[in-house]
């Protein structure tokens, strides 16, 4: 089956400092793949939408300028959390999709990342 | 876009078929129902989908209204490994841009 991988699944790194999360769809093309963030006990918000070679979408509320999105090949997306604060602190978890909306999204396994 | 809402939690006996209920009451023509769970720190895993017929995979069944205002996903002999919280999703094309948005989902809990 379609399998997305996510790296690192773990960074703890000192506050200030830019964090980039790698997202690789292993066995097909990903036209289009999501990022979304997780704090404990709720659900999956959606930060941004991109699609190969387009600047993301991102949602409301989201600032594109701290949350980089990078889609530039069908297997890879980045988010880099830029000047990371203690409350950038949360589960962030990629998805690809190699179609339209009838082709399910497939997740990876998420980054957990720490500002101290 | 359109938003579900699920019952927080749910248990089930082990062995027992556990019915996962949705409602999606403001769903679009072209919108895709999906069902994911999610694990404790992991990230979701795909269960199955449909837009207007009910469907059925290896791990799950799912009912769709006629209406497509309420879907139920049907787990026909719930183990202990399906405890996770379930997510009941819509998606649809909207100008070329792909909208998907989760809702809070049920927890399950399978009892021995």
């Amino acid at each position: 089956g379609a399998v997305v991988s996510q790296h690192p699944s773990w960074v703890i790194c000192k506050s200030g400092t830019s964090v980039k999360i790698e997202c690789r769809s292993l066995d097909f093309q990903a036209t289009t793949m999501f990022w979304y963030r997780q704090f404990p006990k709720q659900s999956l918000m959606l930060m941004a939408t991109s699609n190969e070679g387009s600047k993301a979408t991102y949602e409301q509320g989201v600032e594109k300028d701290k949350f980089l999105i990078n889609h530039a090949s069908l297997t890879l997306s980045t988010l880099t959390v830029t000047s990371a604060h203690p409350e950038d602190s949360s589960f962030y978890i990629c998805s690809a999709s190699d179609g339209p909306p009838n082709q399910p999204q497939h997740f990876g396994d998420g980054t957990r990342l720490s500002i101290l | 876009d359109a938003k579900t809402t699920q019952p927080p939690s749910m248990d089930c006996a082990e062995g027992r078929a556990a019915n996962l209920p949705c409602n999606h009451s403001t769903i679009s023509g072209n919108e895709y129902v999906y069902w994911y769970r999610q694990i404790h720190s992991q990230g979701p895993q795909y269960i199955i989908h449909g837009l207007k017929n009910n469907e059925t995979n290896e791990m799950a069944s799912l009912i769709i209204t006629e209406d497509r205002k309420s879907s139920t996903l049907i787990l026909p002999h719930a183990t202990l490994r399906d405890t996770a919280v379930y997510y009941c999703i819509v998606r649809a094309n909207s100008g070329g841009y792909q909208k998907v948005t989760f809702g809070t989902g049920t927890k399950l809990q399978v009892i021995p």
